[in-house]
This record gives structure tokens, C-alpha cells and sequence, in this order.
């Protein structure tokens, strides 16, 4: 089975704190997403890479960034935490782009408060 | 531009009723569709999916969608819910080409004994 992992499903930080929120997946997958899930707004995409060392923007960038060195690990960034990053953060990846590798398998999700 | 609709927020039903959830795509070509299940506090499990040929497609956990061209949907359904069914599920879709899926803002199912 495909295992996606994140360090952490509990993170309460406070505000202005530099945070890392690490993401690792087994199955040798190209495609790793970071999205956002807020109620009412479903999920929103963060950023997400295709390769090593590469990174897209997504929906809602702004106040995120990410790293990706390795293939398995992608990881989110939040520079100067505040209160409006309170969320569920999600990673997920794929196999590659296009049908059914398109498809999704998501980590257990990593609640973060900021206080 | 691309979407994903799922018109109901909540929906409420009887534990043994059967269970409709809607969904509605806006894609220039036929895309592909997924629906996930999110149990609370919980990450994303994918129910069934949907990429081409026989448009009634059966999934995990007694779950059937069916995929309509001419409604642009692909509605979720079963004919019998359990008290743990009770969860969010999400609409995606996703098209040829393209690196990511676009996902619809969840329906939370109530399942009441």
C-alpha cells in the first residue's frame, strides 16, 4: 500500500514562529501536493513540486513556501506563522501527471493551531 | 475555468436509507473523477474513481458513482448507509495533462440511528 506520512498530526506554534510541517511518501511517486482544508472551503493547493528541487504555486501561496531535496520528502514552510494559518494542512502525492496516475493518496493530515 | 460543485453541505439521512451525493464538474474535455472519504481527524481515502468506459463505476465500502456526460456529474450513491459512513466526502477532477486535481467543497454526512 502506499504510505504517505507527516511528522506530525498535532502542532500548536505561536505566532511568528518559523514552522516545518514534513511530509514523506514510500512509493517512489513524482508528483507531492501541500494543500489546505478549512471548513466550508474544502481543500485548497498550497504548492506542489514534480521533480526534486522543483516547486509550483498553487492556489494560496502567500505566507507558505516549500522544499523538496529528496524525492520521497516534501516539505511545508510556514516563514512567520499567524493565527490565520490555523488549519488542517494535507500533503498527498501522485504517481505522475495524467489519468489515473493522477490520483491522489493523502497523509492522516497534520492540525496546526497558532495562537 | 475548471470546477467542482457539490451543492449540499450537509445532508442528513436514517442509518439503512439510501444516500445520494451530488457532484458537478465544469471541464472543457471529459475529465477524470474521483470521490475521496475524509473520516474526522482523519486524512483522505479514495473511494472510487472514474477514467473512462462503463460509467457506473463501484467502489470500496459498498459505494457506486455514475458518471453523466450530458449533466456534467458524477454523483455518489448508495442504497443502504451504515453509522459509519457518517463523514466529509469530496468531489475531483482532474484532466489529461494537467498535475493536479481540483477538488469540490465536501458534503458532510450526518447518519442518524
Amino acid at each position: 500500500d502506499v504510505k504517505v506520512t507527516q511528522s506530525s498530526r498535532y502542532l500548536v506554534k505561536r505566532t511568528g514562529e518559523k514552522v516545518f510541517l514534513e511530509c514523506v511518501q514510500d512509493m517512489d511517486h513524482e508528483n507531492m501536493f501541500w494543500y489546505r482544508q478549512d471548513p466550508g472551503l474544502g481543500l485548497r493547493l498550497i504548492y506542489f513540486s514534480y521533480d526534486v528541487k522543483m516547486k509550483e504555486k498553487g492556489d494560496i501561496p502567500e505566507g507558505y513556501s516549500v522544499s523538496r531535496e529528496k524525492k520521497e520528502r516534501f516539505s511545508l514552510i510556514l516563514e512567520s506563522a499567524s493565527t490565520n494559518q490555523t488549519s488542517m494542512y494535507l500533503c498527498a502525492s501522485s504517481l505522475a501527471i495524467g489519468g489515473e496516475d493522477t490520483e491522489a493518496f493523502f497523509g492522516q493530515g497534520t492540525r496546526l493551531t497558532v495562537v | 475555468a475548471q470546477s467542482v460543485t457539490q451543492p449540499d453541505i450537509h445532508i442528513t439521512v436514517s442509518e439503512g436509507a439510501s444516500l445520494e451525493l451530488r457532484c458537478n464538474y465544469s471541464y472543457g474535455a471529459t475529465p477524470y473523477l474521483f470521490w475521496y472519504v475524509q473520516s474526522p481527524g482523519q486524512g483522505l481515502q479514495l473511494l472510487l474513481k472514474y477514467f473512462s468506459g462503463d460509467t457506473l463505476v463501484q467502489g470500496i465500502k459498498g459505494f457506486e458513482a455514475e458518471f453523466k456526460r450530458s449533466q456534467s456529474s458524477f454523483n455518489l450513491r448508495k442504497p443502504s448507509v451504515h453509522w459509519s459512513d457518517a463523514a466529509e466526502y469530496f468531489c475531483a477532477a482532474g484532466t489529461e495533462g494537467t498535475d493536479k486535481l481540483i477538488f469540490g467543497t465536501g458534503t458532510r454526512l450526518q447518519v442518524f440511528p
